[in-house]
């Protein structure tokens, strides 16, 4: 069926350096890509989107790449904080569906 | 109100018995949805409502769970009897409307514990 998968759960980086979280899926149809912050405790927040007719979009310290051949999402954190730690998650959507289809998670982790 | 907003934020309650969860969107959001995340999972999608119609109510787990929409706006999910492995947090989210490319914007969660 259709599925949005994560390649890492965890992800350390140290503090002042760039992080880079993938996400993979399987649905060809997808033509809409958000990611979400999660902290704990927290509701997922939203924190850049793309659509298919695009290969880069960036946002405030942060950039997500689509691949549509691999089909691959990746989001880029530039000068990672300690407030950058938390539960990334992917999601996608098609142009006939409302439906966000999410994917597991990786948890970033921030060294200082 | 500014975000999406639920209540309670918490609640346990004991094996069997019913509860009401609340969500007030975005004002102005016509769509609104309910997600489940079990704990370390991903968002499990529950159902949608635009305006008042829940079109899709596919990921509802068991006829235990249900779910109203009044006046366009406020939301409740309700459970049944509840059981242990309804255990989860509930999330509420609105967008401006249904289409695709619509952001999507989530509530801090109803953490919901049976015991």
């Amino acid at each position: 069926g259709e599925s949005v998968g994560l390649h890492l759960p965890t992800l350390s980086v140290q503090e002042g350096d760039n992080s880079i979280i993938n996400c993979a899926y399987s649905n060809s149809a997808s033509d809409y890509f958000i990611w979400y912050k999660q902290e704990s405790g927290k509701g997922p927040q939203f924190i850049i989107d793309i659509r298919s007719n695009m290969d880069k979009r960036q946002g405030q310290r942060v950039t997500v790449l689509l691949n549509k051949t691999v089909k691959h999402l990746s989001l880029q954190i530039a000068a990672t904080q300690p407030g950058d730690s938390a539960v990334y998650f992917c999601a996608e959507n098609t142009d006939s569906s409302y439906k966000l289809i999410f994917g597991s998670g990786t948890r970033l982790l921030v060294r200082p | 109100g500014a975000g999406v907003s639920q209540s309670p934020s918490n609640k346990v309650t004991e094996k069997g018995k019913d509860v009401e969860l609340r969500c007030d969107p975005i004002s102005g959001h016509t769509a609104l949805y309910w997600y489940r995340q079990s704990l370390g999972q991903g968002l499990e999608f529950l159902i949608y409502f635009q305006g008042n119609s829940a079109p899709d109510k596919s990921g509802l787990p068991s006829d235990r769970f249900s779910a109203e929409r009044t006046g366009g706006s406020v939301s409740t999910l309700t459970i049944q009897r509840t059981q242990q492995e309804d255990s989860a947090v509930y999330l509420c989210a609105s967008s401006l409307s249904g289409g695709n490319g619509n952001t999507i914007y989530f509530g801090e969660g109803s953490w919901l514990t049976v015991v």
